[in-house]
């Protein structure tokens, strides 16, 4: 496994607002995942995020909500925009390393509550 | 029908017993099957990974799978009270990479 750092950690957010966590890999990935988590729930993926290519979507979400950059093979972006309190999630962002078989590990994840 | 189903518990265990967590799925082409762990306040953490009908073993931790009866379990034994937590079922569906989870089973374990 490597190091996954996420920013924000945690953040409060006024309705109507946009905010950008960022994911930091410590070593080289092709596939990263973006996850969300609301209270007392499990994980749903938002997207797959490639480098080189636009962000596949998951069935319910949209890339004018949550538009997804991933520039290189060791960082993503992940924007929540126009902010609601249905947001308020854990967003997670999640690797895949492959060596003798293919393993995905997460991030620490933000967590974000929308006022 | 879910892809990814687990009973949310809790399951309430003893100090010291085996506690066991089910899973199943819909998806007969799925390979590859993981169990996380989420403490409370955490991101998930891998505990095992499995691919192959039978068991595998990593410490206290036993994964079973079962392909025909789409069945995938995880056994904790000598269960701690640092166990508590809850523990999410994975799997990776033909032609996907990402993961398909379950909903989680909460475990305490009382000391």
């Amino acid at each position: 496994s490597a190091v996954i750092s996420q920013k924000p950690s945690r953040d409060i957010c006024q309705r109507g607002t946009s905010l950008t966590i960022q994911c930091q890999v410590d070593s080289q990935v092709t596939m990263m995942f973006w996850y969300r988590q609301q209270p007392g729930q499990s994980l749903t993926l938002i997207a797959t995020a490639n480098q080189g290519s636009e962000a596949t979507y998951e069935s319910g979400f949209v890339i004018d909500k949550f538009p997804i950059s991933r520039p290189n093979l060791t960082f993503s972006t992940l924007t929540v925009s126009n902010m609601s309190p249905e947001d308020s999630s854990i967003y997670l962002c999640s690797v895949e390393f492959t060596g003798a078989a293919a393993t995905i590990y997460f991030g620490e994840g933000s967590w974000l509550t929308v006022v | 029908q879910k892809e990814v189903e687990q009973n949310s518990g809790p399951l309430s265990v003893p100090e010291g017993a085996i506690a066991s967590l089910n899973c199943t799925y819909s998806d007969r082409g799925s390979q590859s099957f993981f169990w996380y762990r989420q403490y409370s306040g955490k991101s998930p953490e891998l505990i095992m990974s499995i691919y192959s009908n039978g068991d595998k073993e990593d410490g206290r931790f036993t994964a079973q799978l079962n392909k025909a009866s789409q069945y995938v379990s995880l056994l904790i034994r000598d269960s701690q009270p640092s166990d508590s937590a809850t523990y999410l079922c994975a799997v990776r569906n033909t032609g996907r990479r990402a993961l398909t989870f379950g909903s989680g089973t909460r475990l305490q374990v009382q000391p």
